[in-house]
């Protein structure tokens, strides 16, 4: 059972353009929703993180927008640049689900230069 | 500041063996999960170590298990080996063992069941 849903599978975005990953989740319980950023033979790394308090957060050129009624987040990376070329993962916890982050099956992006 | 660091990073084993992998958590943390993840997919929650007891479990057979020392350094175990057992297994450690404690992995190890 997916309970983290993500969109799209792969992206390709020009440098300077918007990147936009979309997920949609279904436990209501969850309550804190990070994003990561994986490069190829590396784990993932912690990009940004929200909880559903709050509809978007920003870091520098990554922004976290929030729905909670629809049950969805996304990720907006501004002016991409070829060394974001990664595959992106939502991730999701809480509830009975404490710690267990249930994570989206991730994206990947490719920033063409 | 040493990250997560995992040993070994590669490893070829046959059907029905069996693995031990280990892990450092980052200095500072005390808690350690461990993730599988499969080619092209997410990581998936196999189980946490907290003050060296298993805390929480994924939906995992009973051939997975681990255990953590009281340097918060713990193993992670897979018995009678399938070749579906194949995958990059990752190493997270956090400050605490709430859900709201980020997560730093390890570059994890790769697992090759022949």
């Amino acid at each position: 059972q997916q309970q983290v849903k993500q969109s799209p599978q792969s992206l390709i975005v020009q440098k300077g353009g918007i990147s936009i990953i979309n997920c949609a989740y279904e436990n209501t319980a969850f309550d804190y929703f990070p994003w990561y950023q994986q490069f190829p033979g590396k784990g993932p790394a912690l990009l940004i993180a929200i909880r559903p308090d709050v509809s978007e957060k920003k870091e520098g050129r990554f922004t976290i927008s929030f729905n909670k009624s629809a049950k969805q987040f996304s990720l907006h990376i501004m002016d991409s640049q070829p060394g974001d070329s990664a595959t992106y993962f939502c991730a999701a916890s809480g509830g009975n689900y404490g710690q267990n982050f249930v994570f989206g099956p991730g994206t990947r992006l490719s920033v063409l230069p | 500041d040493a990250g997560v660091t995992q040993s070994p990073t590669h490893l070829i084993k046959t059907r029905g063996q069996q693995v031990t992998l280990r892990c450092s958590p980052k200095s500072g943390h005390d808690t350690v999960s461990w993730y599988q993840q499969a080619l092209g997919q997410g990581p998936q929650f196999i189980f946490q170590y907290y003050e060296e007891e298993e805390r929480q479990r994924g939906n995992f057979p009973d051939r997975f298990s681990g255990h953590q020392f009281p340097n918060y350094s713990s193993e992670l175990n897979v018995n009678a080996l399938l070749l579906g057992d194949s995958a990059l297994y990752l190493c997270a450690s956090s400050k605490t063992p709430g859900g709201h404690s980020p997560l730093h992995f390890g570059n994890g190890t790769r697992l090759t069941v022949t």
